[in-house]
């Protein structure tokens, strides 16, 4: 299978912990992108990587938030000292970079449970 | 107000029904329009694109008015593996795909 790839598939975790996720993108793509999805909600945009450069950041990622992309190839999702409203799902996503607008194509998420 | 708004639905409808989604977007600098689809507990996958023109995939037709910002997604003939959540997207620009999605309108299609 050659698409996106995220682990775990759920973490279950205490409150205050640090918990950290991986992605592996499509392998041809240079563009990655974090997502966070709440039951009844549609994905909300974390944060946006072209190769190694993390390029944008939403204000939804605090400061316990930090993303890398060392190589430009796997990416992670650390979260410090994780609080109750963590939980979601986390959605990572890769495209590729081409003129015009080319369509993510998504992992099938970390489900993230706080208690 | 969200930059993508949705009616939550659900849609619930008879097999071979006719249904229609409609969306709207506040930023009128979004570039590109899509929906989505995602089942229960799964990732969100790519439906169709939408374009000014309206384009068509099979049953599914998608229509773009840039003037009123809204977008919307007809299905004809619904068959019971439609049922799912519809997720219209915009793309905010800026040359790197950054997708906003609205909240999901969901399907139900009975026999």
């Amino acid at each position: 299978d050659t698409g996106v790839s995220q682990n775990p598939r759920h973490k279950i975790t205490k409150r205050g912990q640090n918990v950290t996720f991986r992605c592996d993108p499509i392998s041809e793509h240079n563009r990655l992108y974090w997502y966070r999805q709440t039951l009844g909600q549609g994905p909300e945009f974390l944060t946006y990587f072209q190769n190694e450069a993390q390029l944008e950041k939403s204000r939804l990622l605090s400061d316990r938030f930090s993303a890398e992309r060392p190589k430009g190839s796997f990416s992670t999702l650390e979260i410090q000292r994780t609080e109750q409203g963590d939980s979601a799902m986390y959605l990572c996503a890769s495209s590729l970079n081409s003129i015009g607008v080319s369509p993510l194509h998504f992992g099938n998420g970390t489900r993230l449970t706080v208690t | 107000r969200k930059e993508v708004e949705q009616d939550p639905g659900p849609f619930n409808v008879p097999e071979g029904a006719t249904v229609a989604f409609n969306c709207t977007y506040s930023n009128s600098a979004s570039q590109s329009f899509f929906w989505y689809r995602q089942d229960c507990r799964k990732e969100p996958k790519l439906l169709m694109s939408v374009y000014s023109s309206g384009n068509e995939d099979g049953r599914f037709t998608a229509q773009l008015n840039r003037a009123s910002q809204y977008i919307s997604l007809l299905i004809r003939d619904s068959k019971l593996s439609d049922s799912a959540t519809y997720l219209c997207v915009v793309n905010r620009g800026g040359g790197y795909n950054k997708l906003i999605f609205g909240a999901g309108t969901r399907l139900a299609v009975h026999p």
